[in-house]
């Protein structure tokens, strides 16, 4: 079974500076898709990063980054010039597929904290 | 442009009642999914429906029902609703095969006593 593991719960940073987050999946596939979703005080899910398994480049989205290691299955987020508005829980995920289509798998979370 | 709607936002039951989470997507999307989402827990999907008509069961599907009454709307059931269902519900689609991006509604908070 897939399994997707975010071993930190909680960090905190402190605004320009630059925070990564870890993410660790088990899965037997060769292609398939991951992703980190970022979920304010608000409670809504917003998509901040998509990699696809086989592409080697690593995917960025501004000051959001990734660094995709496929052989240690291991999926980090970067965050540079972190700002106030990046205090959230961001959520690992891993996209599954079966005969009866696609959903995703996420991890438990890291609380991410910016001060000023 | 909505995107994905949930009705209620909020809810309490009392154990042993019935109620219908509904949600609603305007982006022509295939996939419709039902998670829940509780303290210290990531999302766990509870049913997803690849297409209209056809719905299969995720991680955590016991006490739930699902209807896909159109390509547009995705209905989650409790049909005895129990403590252990307080959680937050969330909706979400996606247009797989062709993206794999998965669209999030704004979730429904129920509180089962």
């Amino acid at each position: 079974a897939q399994t997707v593991t975010q071993s930190q719960p909680e960090m905190s940073v402190q605004e320009a500076e630059t925070v990564t987050l870890s993410c660790t999946y088990d899965t037997s596939e060769n292609n398939y898709y991951l992703f980190w979703y970022k979920q304010p005080p608000s409670r809504q899910m917003i998509l901040v990063i998509r990699q696809e398994a086989y592409k080697q480049q690593n995917a960025t989205e501004n000051r959001f980054s990734v660094n995709f290691q496929k052989a240690a299955k291991s999926f980090s987020l970067k965050i540079s010039d972190s700002q106030l508005g990046d205090t959230a829980m961001y959520f690992c995920a891993f996209m599954k597929h079966s005969q009866a289509g696609t959903a995703l798998i996420f991890g438990k979370g890291t609380t991410l904290s910016v001060s000023s | 442009n909505a995107g994905v709607t949930q009705t209620p936002k909020f809810q309490v039951l009392k154990t042993g009642q019935s109620m219908t989470l509904q949600c609603a997507q305007d982006m022509n999307h295939n996939s419709m999914y039902w998670y829940r989402q509780d303290p210290g827990m990531g999302l766990r999907l509870i049913y997803y429906s690849a297409s209209e008509g056809t719905t299969d069961k995720g991680e955590v599907p016991n006490g739930y029902n699902v209807s896909r009454l159109n390509k547009r709307e995705f209905s989650l059931r409790l049909e005895s609703a129990a403590p252990s269902q307080t959680s937050v519900y969330f909706c979400a689609s996606s247009d797989h095969p062709f993206t794999y991006e998965q669209y999030f509604g704004p979730g429904t908070r129920l509180t089962v006593t």
